[in-house]
């Protein structure tokens, strides 16, 4: 299986910063990468698909970037609904392996 | 609008059997397949597998494999995941998720676009 590393595991962040997750792959993936939120009870909104598109109707302080083994979100001026936990999953192949999570507090 | 809905809570004895359902709406349930996630209390993501909801085969993920068989009713847009022999270990909130693929750059990606707000099952004596 495709091992997902997200770093950190948590952060602590103020509204207004900006914030960066990671997400490294075990193995190339190109570009087979998305990144999920999920709120306490809540299921899991996708927020970029195929490393750095930006889904239909997600704001756009949130962008993508990387491809091949090393991935990052970006949050630009952390906003209040933001206070999240951040999942990368790849789709390269299965099983389509998740992060282990980022939760941003 | 399109969506999915799934079956409520259980509550169930270990070595009993379970099955959740995800029903569709608001699209052509069979041109998007469909995902089975599973949440433990207090831990992340985990994919089960999928299901093509236009020739029926499912893939599952190595971790859910022999208990676990995914399944669809296509009369009535419905999804399936059944897990038999339930172990404490099986409770955890299930998500459906449809599987959108678009194209980048000759390459089809997949990302699943619409979700329930899950099934949640718990294995108690």
């Amino acid at each position: 299986d495709i091992q997902m590393t997200q770093s950190p595991s948590s952060l602590s962040a103020s509204v207004g910063d900006r914030v960066t997750i990671t997400c490294r792959a075990s193995e190339t993936i190109n570009s087979y990468l998305n990144w999920y939120q999920q709120h306490p009870g809540k299921a899991p909104k996708v927020l970029i698909y195929a490393a750095s598109n930006l889904q239909s109707g997600v704001p756009s302080r949130f962008s993508g970037s990387g491809s091949g083994t090393d991935f990052t979100l970006t949050i630009n001026s952390l906003q209040p609904e933001d206070f999240a936990t951040y999942y990368c999953q790849q789709t390269f192949r299965t099983p389509r392996t998740f992060g282990q999570g980022t939760k941003v507090e | 609008q399109a969506q999915l809905v799934q079956s409520g809570s259980e509550l169930k004895k270990p070595g009993a059997s379970v099955k959740i359902s995800c029903k569709a709406s608001g699209y052509t349930f069979t041109s998007y397949p469909v995902n089975w996630v599973r949440q433990a209390p207090g831990q992340g993501l985990e994919w089960m597998g999928w299901i093509n909801t236009n020739t029926g085969d499912p893939t599952y993920g190595q971790d859910f494999t022999g208990r676990y068989v995914v399944s669809l009713d296509t009369s009535v847009n419905t999804a399936y995941l059944q897990i038999s022999s339930l172990k404490p270990d099986d409770t955890a909130i299930y998500y459906c998720a449809r599987d959108k693929g678009v194209y980048r750059f000759t390459h089809l990606h997949y990302y699943m676009d619409i979700w329930d707000e899950g099934t949640t099952v718990t294995v108690s004596s």
